[in-house]
């Protein structure tokens, strides 16, 4: 059964500083690795999608990368701003199936 | 990106009533839509895949005489938790997947998610 893991859990940080919030998953055999963010009460925005023959994606201040092999991916934020504070949740989709499987996300605070 | 909406946003309604949530996706066909619920604090919780024509797909434990799910056509696809009782109350989040070429690869969109609050 396909597990991921997010660390840290919580994570504060002055505005401007660059950060790197962290996801593991145990099966390897996947299709693509989804980053998202969810605000309070609302619901999710997809930010990158990675295919699983992709080692990085970009979009703005943003960059994803995956090491499919070692099972991990991991979410850099250049720059970061008050409005980039909310919860990130990375999600995987397994080969053979068509659910996603989520982590429980990391908490991001940026403080002015 | 694709735009997914649901209706309604928040929902407040007595124990034992049955509630209706629609998920449409607004500018992309979807013959496979996905149904979550999330508790405070909590992740997602996969309780089943809907497809277009066919029965739904529940997860273990979901109760689908409890969470009614009717996908009629490729762009609409609703639940209906019958019989509501406070535990049921949850934010409900509905994703669909579009059908153009990319198939598995194809990324999923989300909607903007259901408060539901049982009295």
């Amino acid at each position: 059964k396909q597990e991921v893991t997010q660390i840290p859990a919580a994570l504060s940080v002055p505005e401007g500083e660059n950060l790197v919030l962290n996801c593991s998953f145990t099966d390897s055999a996947i299709y693509n690795l989804q980053w998202f963010r969810q605000d309070p009460g609302k619901g999710l925005t997809s930010l990158l999608l990675i295919q699983s023959s992709q080692r990085e994606q970009t979009s703005g201040r943003l960059n994803a990368s995956l090491d499919k092999s070692s099972g991990r991916s991991t979410l850099y934020i250049a720059a970061s701003q008050p409005g980039d504070s909310a919860t990130y949740l990375c999600a995987v989709r397994q080969l053979g199936y068509s659910t996603l499987t989520f982590g429980k996300g990391t908490m991001l605070l940026v403080s002015p | 990106g694709a735009v997914v909406s649901q209706h309604p946003s928040r929902v407040i309604c007595k124990s034992g009533t049955s509630v209706k949530i629609e998920c449409r996706s607004l500018d992309f066909q979807a013959t496979t839509m996905f149904w979550y619920r999330q508790f405070p604090k909590q992740s997602l919780m996969l309780m089943a895949t809907s497809n277009e024509g066919s029965k739904a797909t529940y997860e273990q434990g979901v109760e689908k005489d409890k969470f009614l799910i009717n996908h009629a056509s490729l762009t609409l696809s609703t639940l209906t938790v019958t019989s509501a009782h406070p535990e049921d109350s949850s934010f409900y989040i509905c994703s669909a997947r579009p059908d153009y070429s990319g198939g598995p690869y194809n990324e999923q969109f989300f909607g903007p998610g259901t408060r539901l609050t049982v009295l």
